[in-house]
């Protein structure tokens, strides 16, 4: 079964600064995984997908997330944090047997001024 | 484009009362999810429509469960009866279809509290 993990609750970066946000994947196959970030009391949001292709991926509102195939992973970054980035930021993964999106616990990011 | 629209925003009802929410998918997107979001649980998928036909609904907890589509522009999650334990913030998604592009369209969520 396809699957994501987010080793953290929460991230805490200062105004500024680079910020990352983890997440690594188990799947069979090649995986489609995603980035989705949540705003208090609103939906999710698509930031941004990895299918194939370039292993950086620009996404909306200056992120950029890396897939490492060798690692697993698909570390969600930027290289400048804003305050307004503070919100709740959810790593997924297209099953490809039953095309759930397969979403991970979430991690907090909070920007500090 | 007016996105994903969900009613009632906020509901709050006593244990054993039916509660029904409602969801509009973007107008074209052939997919409908309902998710379910709690501190203790995360984001849970209950289950998905492809054109107005139920495909997997066995994330739906239980027979007090049910969900109906039917058109293409209309969706409702029925809970009855309802307990304490179904508090949660209950969302809908709509996409072309996961084959895609894998990419959803939330709602704005229905925060839903049993008393």
């Amino acid at each position: 079964a396809q699957s994501v993990a987010q080793p953290e609750d929460q991230v805490n970066v200062a105004e500024g600064n680079p910020l990352t946000v983890k997440c690594t994947y188990s799947v069979s196959g090649n995986p489609y995984l995603f980035w989705y970030v949540q705003y208090p009391n609103r939906g999710l949001q698509f930031l941004l997908k990895y299918i194939t292709g370039d292993n950086l991926v620009k996404g909306s509102y200056g992120f950029e997330a890396e897939f490492n195939k060798s690692q697993t992973s698909f570390h969600l970054k930027k290289p400048s944090a804003l305050v307004s980035d503070s919100a709740l930021y959810f790593c997924a993964v297209r099953d490809i047997d039953t095309d759930k999106l397969i979403f991970g616990t979430g991690t907090r990011l909070q920007v500090f001024p | 484009d007016a996105g994903v629209i969900q009613s009632p925003r906020h509901e709050v009802t006593e244990m054993g009362q039916e509660v029904t929410l409602r969801c509009k998918p973007i107008s074209g997107h052939d997919y409908l999810f309902w998710y379910r979001q709690t501190m203790m649980r995360g984001l849970e998928l209950l289950i998905y429509f492809n054109n107005n036909v139920p495909i997997d609904d066995s994330g739906m907890p239980e027979d007090r469960f049910s969900a109906k589509m039917p058109n293409a522009s209309f969706s409702t999650l029925k809970i009855q009866p309802s307990e304490p334990r179904d508090s949660a913030v209950y969302f809908c998604a709509s996409s072309t279809g996961p084959r895609d592009t894998g990419e959803l369209f939330f709602g704005e969520g229905s925060r839903l509290t049993v008393l």
